[in-house]
């Protein structure tokens, strides 16, 4: 079965400073895609960042960027100079091939707070 | 250009009542899938429509059930509510196949609570 583990259920980090959310995942696809979504308080799930399984070089987008291992199945978000609107659940998710349309496979979640 | 619109945002439902939601995705969007949210649970996959056809369904009870329109809007129903039917009901709109790019848009969500 298809299963996405985040292993911390809330974290914190000062402003300015850097902080790193696990994932693991676990498939036999050999074609899938893997996410960070960012769910704010009371908002909108926004994504975050992507990453193709086949595509070996780690995906960067901004102040975020992924450790992508996919022999450990090892998924990590990196978030660089944390800002005060960085405080939000991150949810990392799988997607499994074509005929898995649509459907992500979530995380339980992680809680990030960043303090002033 | 406008986002994916869920409505209603709220409601306060007693078990044994049916409810709608309704989900307009993005314009030019022809995928919308469903998504469950609850605190136990986390996030689970209801069910993917595209060109008014479902796609690929969750693991779900009968009495969820979904339909899509020709112009990509969506309706989900869910019958007899149970208390566990409590949550936040998200719906995601994509360009094509949700498995052939990967990326989703969320709506903000329809809350859902049931007395």
């Amino acid at each position: 079965a298809q299963t996405v583990t985040q292993s911390q259920p809330e974290m914190s980090v000062q402003e300015a400073e850097t902080v790193t959310l696990s994932c693991t995942y676990d498939t036999s696809e050999n074609n899938y895609y893997l996410f960070w979504y960012k769910q704010p308080p009371s908002r909108q799930m926004i994504l975050v960042i992507r990453q193709e399984a086949y595509k070996q070089q780690n995906a960067t987008e901004n102040r975020f960027s992924v450790n992508f291992q996919k022999a450990a199945k090892s998924f990590s978000l990196k978030i660089s100079d944390s800002q005060l609107g960085d405080t939000a659940m991150y949810f990392c998710a799988s997607l499994h091939g074509s005929s898995n349309t649509g459907k992500l496979i979530f995380g339980q979640g992680t809680t990030l707070q960043v303090k002033p | 250009k406008a986002g994916v619109t869920q409505t209603p945002r709220y409601l306060i439902k007693t078990r044994g009542q049916q409810v709608t939601l309704s989900c307009s995705p993005i314009s030019g969007h022809r995928s919308v899938s469903w998504y469950q949210q609850t605190p136990g649970q986390g996030l689970q996959f209801l069910f993917e429509y595209f060109s008014e056809t479902q796609r690929n369904k969750g693991n779900f009870p009968g009495r969820f059930s979904g339909r899509q329109f020709s112009n990509s809007r969506s309706e989900m129903n869910v019958s007899t509510l149970e208390l566990g039917d409590s949550a936040l009901y998200l719906c995601a709109s994509s360009l094509a196949l949700a498995g052939v790019n990967g990326e989703l848009f969320f709506g903000e969500g329809s809350r859902l609570t049931v007395l």
